[in-house]
Order: structure tokens, then C-alpha cells, then sequence
């Protein structure tokens, strides 16, 4: 079954760029109708969908971060990653990876996450 | 962007209660709409897709029901693991926006 990994550093500086990797296990990046997304939660707050690449690359960004998110993917390590420049306290989270599928015109919803990885925005 | 609104915003109950949270959206959404259970420390769970399927190994006292724009998650007999934060979320249009959480703590 598939599995997924999020991995990356847990301490960030302020106007740097948060890279983070997510990488998929038990089935392949490339399946048909599925669509590779991230998440986060702030401290205390709900859940927050930051955006998704489908199985053919194309991206879907939220609007909330403006133009500092970028969600890319590698087949040939069958992982996919998440930028996002120049981050503040703001942006300290946890974040999840996730898998989402869609066939047909059903939306199956994220059906596979990640453990999450705690980022502090710090100097 | 759509906005999801969950009622309550918070809920005390008791094992074997019967729970209903609810979810609406600002604008119609057909049947896309996910239901997520979540604990903290763990990974969001999958608990209902297109409004009213339940995932593979969800409990069948969890389901579904809705559309348009008013969808309502039941718990039929409250477990002790089912204490947790519950979102719901539409996947209608991106961005794919998630209610606010409902946290459902014991009385």
C-alpha cells in the first residue's frame, strides 16, 4: 500500500525558503488520477490546504500565498516537494503530505497522508 | 474561494452518544465533500468522500449526508478513539478550502 514520507529541516530563518520532500512509497508518482498535495496546521489553528501537483504536473497553488509556493515533483525518486520563499513566523507549522485521487469525476479526498514535520520559522 | 463553515465549533459528549457536526459551504458543491478525523500527534484520517462514502475501514457508526451546499457528519454510538477534531472540505473547486474543525471532547 502506499505509503508517504515528508521530510526536510525543522528550523528555518526568516526570509529563507522552506524546502520540504515527500516522498511515495508502495506505488508510483505517476498513477493516473492521483493528485499530490500538501497541508498544513499553525499552532492551534485548523488545517490548511496549500496546494497539489496531479499525476500529468499540472499545479494548483492557494491563493493565500500569493506567489511563494511552489509544489514540484520527480519521477525518477518518486517524491514530489514544497517550496515556499521567504517565509516569517507565520509560516511555522506542521505540514503534511497527502495523496488525493480523482476518477471518473468522483473525488476520492486524501486518502493517504504522511506522519507530518513540525517548521519553526526562527532566526 | 468557497468558504466552509463547520457548527459546532466545539462539542462535549459521551460514549454511545448519537453526534451530528455540520458543514456549509457559500456557495453549491454537488456531492464534493470530504469529511477528516483528527488527532493530535497523528495524520488527518479520511472518513467520508463525495458527501456520504465511507472510506474503506472507517467504521460503519461514521456516515455521510448532503448536498448542494448543507452536509451533516453523524457518529451514531460515540467510541472512545472517536474523540478527536473533525473537518470537512470541498473539493469542488481549488482551492480545495477546509472548514474551521469541530473538537469533540468527553463530558
Amino acid at each position: 500500500q502506499v505509503q508517504l514520507q515528508e521530510s526536510g529541516p525543522g528550523l528555518v530563518k526568516p526570509a529563507q525558503t522552506l524546502s520540504l520532500t515527500c516522498s511515495v512509497s508502495g506505488g508510483s508518482i505517476s498513477s493516473r488520477g492521483r493528485y499530490w498535495s500538501w497541508i498544513r496546521q499553525l499552532p492551534g489553528k485548523g488545517l490548511e490546504w496549500l496546494g497539489f501537483i496531479s499525476y500529468g504536473g499540472t499545479t494548483y497553488y492557494n491563493p493565500s500565498l500569493r506567489s511563494r509556493v511552489t509544489i514540484s515533483v520527480d519521477t525518477s525518486q518518486n517524491q514530489f516537494s514544497l517550496k515556499l520563499t521567504s517565509v516569517t513566523e507565520a509560516d511555522t507549522a506542521v505540514y503534511y503530505c497527502a495523496r488525493d485521487r480523482q476518477d471518473s469525476g468522483t473525488h476520492f479526498g486524501m486518502d493517504v497522508w504522511g506522519q507530518g514535520t513540525s517548521v519553526t520559522v526562527s532566526s | 474561494d468557497i468558504q466552509m463553515t463547520q457548527s459546532p465549533s466545539s462539542l462535549s459528549a459521551s460514549v454511545g452518544d448519537r453526534v451530528s457536526v455540520t458543514c456549509r459551504a457559500s456557495q453549491p458543491i454537488g456531492n464534493f465533500l470530504n469529511w477528516y478525523q483528527h488527532k493530535p500527534g497523528k495524520a488527518p484520517k479520511l472518513l467520508i468522500y463525495a458527501a456520504s462514502r465511507l472510506q474503506t475501514g472507517v467504521p460503519s457508526g461514521f456516515s455521510g449526508s448532503g448536498s448542494g451546499t448543507d452536509f451533516t457528519l453523524t457518529i451514531s454510538s460515540l467510541q472512545p478513539e472517536d474523540f478527536a477534531t473533525y473537518y470537512c472540505q470541498q473539493s469542488y473547486n481549488t482551492p480545495y478550502t477546509l472548514g474551521q474543525g469541530t473538537k469533540l471532547d468527553i463530558k
